[in-house]
């Protein structure tokens, strides 16, 4: 089975922070994808990647930048934490042949205080 | 724009009756379907997908979608509901061409009765 894992369920920042999300797959998906999960607006992509050292915007990515140094790791960094990105941050890779269905990880809960 | 709407923000029913979760997308041809299910502080978890050929598919947990390219829709079914598929649903497409993206619905909130 895939798996996706991320490495904080629950984090609690203070505004202005600098804060890292990780997220890591074990099926060498070559995209790997980041989201945020707000009631009533469904998932939002913030970022994607589809190789090393790639990466394409979403459609939310100001105040985020990402970085995937390694293909199984996809970092999502909040350079200066407010409280507007207290959210739902969701993880999800794919490999590129077959249906591209995605697989999540459990999500982070982020509230910045 | 490329959009899935999904109609129902809430639905409730009861144990063993049956479930339909409505699902349209706007696109001309016909795009990768999914949908994936969300149990309260978790991730998302697939439970079908659609692509081509039959159009009824079958996922796991007992539940089947119809996609009907007539009205643009993929429906999710399911039988008889129990009460641990109480859960969010989100009706998700991938577009043809070279983008890797999904677009999801907002999602529909399934709470079931006893």
């Amino acid at each position: 089975d895939v798996k996706v894992t991320q490495s904080s369920r629950y984090l609690v920042k203070r505004t202005g922070e600098k804060v890292f999300l990780e997220c890591v797959q074990d099926m060498d998906h070559e995209n790997m994808f980041w989201y945020r999960q707000d009631p009533g607006l469904g998932l939002r992509l913030i970022y994607f990647s589809y190789d090393v050292k790639m990466k394409e915007k979403g459609d939310i990515p100001e105040g985020y930048s990402v970085s995937r140094e390694k293909k199984e790791r996809f970092s999502l960094i909040l350079e200066s934490a407010s409280t507007n990105q207290t959210s739902m941050y969701l993880c999800a890779s794919h490999r590129v042949r077959g249906y591209y269905e995605q697989y999540f990880g459990p999500g982070t809960r982020l509230t910045v205080t | 724009a490329q959009s899935v709407t999904q109609p129902d923000i809430h639905i409730t029913v009861s144990e063993g009756a049956s479930l339909e979760l409505r699902c349209n997308y706007s696109y001309g041809a016909t795009p990768y379907l999914f949908w994936y299910v969300q149990s309260p502080g978790q991730g998302l978890q697939l439970l079908l997908k659609y692509f081509s050929g039959d159009t009824l598919v079958q996922g796991i947990k007992g539940f089947e979608a119809e996609f009907k390219r007539s009205q643009s829709s993929f429906n999710l079914r399911k039988p008889s509901v129990h009460w641990s598929d109480a859960a969010e649903y989100f009706c998700a497409c991938r577009y043809g061409g070279a983008t890797n993206k999904l677009i999801f619905g907002t999602g529909t909130l399934l709470a079931v009765q006893p």
